[in-house]
């Protein structure tokens, strides 16, 4: 079992749907990131939370940080097919120097 | 500024052979990590290395070996390889809690 449950695993829709992508865990976190990874390549950060609650917005990604800090989710909308990856989440569990990763959710949008 | 940099890109092993993938950061990170991906698992960290001069083991340490030669590379070392090892190699670096960042990947197949 993963400490960093992300689901769903696979998701296909089409170009201007919207979705959402959860990240959930038992554990509290002391702050959370959301990567984006694309095929040949190394993931790349897209945003971090620190506080309970906390709400981002970047362009038409949204992500939310839950109350008591244990999950967080990323909303997309009207997705469009550059959406298309890998999306992981991983969290620093301790405020140490490891960051422990979620499973991803692969995200296929088709034109 | 190359950031995160990993050699080789690609390599082919048999089994019980022994390879050293190659890891360098030139944004003066103190912080280090090598992470394998496999499909569905997200990424596992293997080691770390917070500083100069520390390693230390991560989630999935057994049949790796590890050394922080300066403050600028981290390599990984398969001494006898194994099937199970088949997989992607991605490095990282960072600078206390800031963000990640990773390298391209070395995807290793032992046959």
């Amino acid at each position: 079992t993963q400490l960093l449950e992300q689901s769903p695993q696979f998701l296909s829709i089409q170009e201007g749907e919207n979705l959402t992508v959860y990240c959930n865990s038992s554990s509290v976190f002391s702050s959370l990131q959301w990567y984006r990874q694309e095929p040949g390549e190394g993931p790349v950060l897209l945003v971090t939370v620190v506080t309970g609650g906390e709400v981002k917005k970047l362009k038409r990604l949204t992500f939310q940080f839950g109350d008591a800090r244990k999950d967080s989710s990323l909303h997309i909308t009207a997705a469009q097919p550059g959406d298309t990856g890998l999306y992981l989440c991983a969290a620093d569990l301790n405020a140490g120097n490891m960051l422990t990763f979620g499973g991803g959710t692969r995200l296929m949008v088709k034109p | 500024n190359a950031g995160v940099t990993q050699t080789p890109k690609f390599q082919v092993l048999k089994t019980g052979q022994s390879m050293t993938l190659q890891c360098a950061q030139d944004m003066n990170h103190n912080s280090m990590y090598w992470y394998r991906q496999d499909p569905g698992m997200g990424l596992r960290l293997i080691y770390y290395s917070a500083s100069e001069g520390t390693t230390d083991k991560g989630e999935v340490p057994n049949g790796y070996n590890v050394s922080r030669l300066n403050k600028r590379e981290f390599s990984l070392r398969l001494e006898s390889a194994a099937p199970s090892q088949t997989s992607v190699y991605f490095c990282a670096s960072r600078r206390g809690q800031e963000t990640q960042y990773f390298g391209p990947g070395t995807r290793l197949l032992v046959l």
